[in-house]
């Protein structure tokens, strides 16, 4: 079945970016059913989505992070990506990468999680 | 936005014993042309990502367990254990999909065993 894998650095210095990468795996990231988004959970905290894309391209971005994300996606790697510019402590978080649908946003399969640390 | 809120924050309950949960959407989330309410529910574990448990608001996904049932319509929704088992203990999340973006979840409740 689809499996999502996050891979990238765990440790990030603040002000600087973060960039992770999600592999997808046994099926196509070019689906025209589904996007495929991040979500992130600082340490015994809720779940913030960040941002979708479409294998197209399209993407959609939290108002409250738009300035600094930038989601990418490769289908010819079957991999999409996520940028975070200029982290700061309140970055530190586990990001998910997940599929969700293109009519209803149900998010059905999800990632195991990368833990990111911004620290010096 | 839709904001999503949740209560109790945690609860803890006997084995075998019932277990409710209660979340609430800012406004509807019932889409009068297909009455449904686009309201999902999720399971988080300890170290494990989160599971989709239940969407439009009672609708099991497939796996899950009948003592999991979801009820409710409009703002206000429950999801219920009917009985719970030791591997239920878990952080429970809702999320509202009938205005999106974005994805908002709710703050999520804590249900572990008394």
């Amino acid at each position: 079945q689809l499996q999502l894998q996050e891979s990238g650095p765990g440790l990030v210095k603040p002000s600087e970016t973060l960039s992770l990468t999600c592999t997808v795996s046994g099926g196509s990231i070019s689906s025209s059913s589904y996007y495929w988004g991040w979500i992130r959970q600082p340490p015994g905290k809720g779940l913030e989505w960040i941002g979708s894309i479409y294998y197209s391209g399209s993407t959609y971005y939290n108002p409250s992070l738009k300035s600094r994300v930038t989601i990418s996606v490769d289908t010819s790697k079957n991999q999409f990506s996520l940028k975070l510019s200029s982290v700061t402590a309140a970055d530190t978080a586990v990001y998910y990468c997940a599929r969700h649908g293109r009519q209803q946003w149900l998010v059905d399969i999800w990632g195991q999680g990368t833990m990111v640390t911004v620290s010096s | 936005d839709i904001v999503m809120t949740q209560s109790p924050d945690s609860l803890a309950v006997s084995l075998g014993e019932r277990a409710t949960i209660n979340c609430k959407s800012s406004q509807s989330v019932l889409y009068s042309s297909n009455n449904k309410n686009y309201l999902a529910w999720y399971q988080q574990k300890p170290g494990q990502p989160p599971k989709l448990l239940i969407y439009w608001a009672s609708t099991r996904e497939s796996g899950v367990p009948d003592r999991f049932s979801g009820s409710g319509s409009g703002t206000d929704f429950t999801l219920t254990i009917s009985s719970l088992q030791a591997e239920d203990v878990a952080v429970y999340y809702c999320q509202q999909y009938y205005s999106t973006p974005p994805i908002t979840f709710g703050p999520g409740t804590k249900v572990d065993i008394k």
